[in-house]
């Protein structure tokens, strides 16, 4: 079974550009994150899809950062513009909700860097 | 606000020496995620904890979780070099939710 895909694995782009991410998750997962991980830390929740529907972005900086899930599958992660503090590695992971039981398998992660 | 706190946060091993992390937590939860993270590499599940008492064990890593005191462990047996890496706790609300993690733990084992 193929694991969740993420491109571009690696971008460095200069303050106030844009970047984009792009998110394929396990086929048949209704369920898709976009988590951010700063160097050093845990990751955090940015935004949760439910199929094509979004259930929590209360941590997503709407301001620059956008998300969408066309046809509750692939998923893109919009930045615009891009500050310093945006350098981090984005995580996209997906899962299966069956009953009490999920596991979110995460993808390989696309490191950005904002210079 | 619900937080997840780890200990220690780098952990330093001879080879074949014994070990445990500490996940504290802070709200009521009953579904307790570890994982593993390579340098440069994604998450990795290794358990998922979802009742008081439960105890789960995969070679040398050993994971428990005691819900009353909001407390989960990872006991390290004998380690060995290929343990090398850093070790995520987290915690969800239920099937559904979002994981909140802990800052990890960054395991270096020597010989």
């Amino acid at each position: 079974e193929a694991g969740v895909a993420q491109s571009p694995r690696y971008k460095i782009i200069e303050k106030r550009q844009s970047v984009a991410f792009w998110c394929n998750p396990i086929s048949g997962h209704a369920t898709l994150y976009w988590y951010q991980q700063i160097l050093g830390q845990g990751p955090k929740l940015l935004i949760q899809f439910q199929n094509n529907g979004v259930v929590d972005d209360s941590q997503l900086p709407k301001d620059r950062f956008s998300a969408e899930r066309l046809k509750g599958v692939d998923s893109t992660l919009k930045i615009q513009p891009a500050k310093l503090e945006d350098s981090a590695v984005y995580l996209c992971a997906s899962s299966l909700v069956q009953g009490a039981m999920e596991t979110q398998y995460f993808g390989p992660g696309t490191r950005l860097l904002v210079l | 606000e619900l937080k997840v706190e780890q200990n220690p946060l780098f952990l330093s091993m001879q080879e074949g020496k014994n070990y445990t992390i500490y996940c504290n937590y802070s709200t009521t939860s009953d579904r307790l995620y570890w994982y593993r993270q390579d340098p440069g590499k994604s998450l990795e599940s290794l358990f998922v904890l979802l009742s008081n008492g439960a105890v789960k064990q995969e070679g040398r890593l050993m994971a428990s979780l005691d819900t009353k005191a909001r407390l989960s462990t990872l006991h390290i047996t004998a380690a060995v070099h290929d343990l090398s890496a850093t070790y995520f706790c987290a915690v969800d609300m239920g099937a559904g939710t979002a994981l909140i993690f802990g800052k990890g733990t960054t395991l270096s084992v020597s010989s």
